[in-house]
């Protein structure tokens, strides 16, 4: 069962920010929340992770509450590019073991 | 260089038939999955490999029957195969530290006829 919950569609504006919520209130204190994406059929592709701490890289920035119970995923200037279905996963520290378990995730649309 | 491969791409079949589905990695990741992702586009874990030894299987019919001949290679190979079989299959692979990421194929659409 997937320990997420998240919005089943969103859109957004190209040029504009996409942010993407995810509530996980049943989180752990060593469980990571990671953010995966699926463009039409591709394979999913890893976007970001963070533990307790807001995190940035060249794809996204990550906001973790201070209560770890939700994250935010914001994509900065979407593009056209980035019409997907994002996921949002909580996983152990070593999850070599765990059943990774993809939930239903948000199809967002960036409207041109 | 593709850093986890599956082949073939498109698999087309007749019930009743055996195939194998072939997935590569170049990582020098411990651990490997498959994945199926249905009609209905929900991703489900099948099985999960770590060091060539099995460590999850999700009830999945015997029919199914991953190989690992070494920690870079998990193959699928399915019998008898049905129309309820058809999907798209995913091969994955991860590292054994904290915070590692999960690194997946371009998949492998089945279809059975």
């Amino acid at each position: 069962d997937a320990k997420t919950t998240q919005p089943p569609s969103m859109d957004c504006a190209e040029g504009r920010a996409a942010n993407l919520p995810c509530n996980h209130s049943t989180i752990s204190g060593n469980e990571y929340v990671y953010w995966y994406r699926q463009i039409h059929s591709q394979g999913p592709q890893y976007i970001i992770h963070g533990l307790k701490n807001n995190e940035t890289n060249e794809m996204a920035s990550l906001i973790i509450t201070e209560d770890r119970k939700s994250s935010t995923l914001i994509l900065p200037h979407a593009t056209l590019r980035d019409t997907a279905v994002y996921y949002c996963i909580v996983l152990g520290p070593n999850f070599g073991n765990e059943k990774l378990t993809f939930g239903t995730g948000t199809r967002l649309t960036i409207i041109p | 260089d593709t850093a986890v491969s599956q082949t073939p791409k498109y698999l087309v079949t007749q019930m009743g038939n055996d195939k194998s589905i072939k997935c590569e990695q170049n990582l020098g990741h411990d651990t490997m999955y498959w994945y199926k992702q249905d009609s209905k586009k929900f991703l489900k874990i099948m099985f999960s490999y770590n060091n060539k030894e099995l460590i999850i299987n999700e009830t999945v019919p015997n029919r199914f029957s991953p190989k690992s001949p070494d920690k870079a290679h998990l193959n699928l190979h399915i019998n008898s195969l049905e129309l309820g079989d058809s999907a798209v299959y995913f091969c994955a692979s991860t590292g054994a530290g904290w915070g590692e990421k999960l690194f997946f194929g371009s998949g492998t659409q089945l279809s059975v006829l």
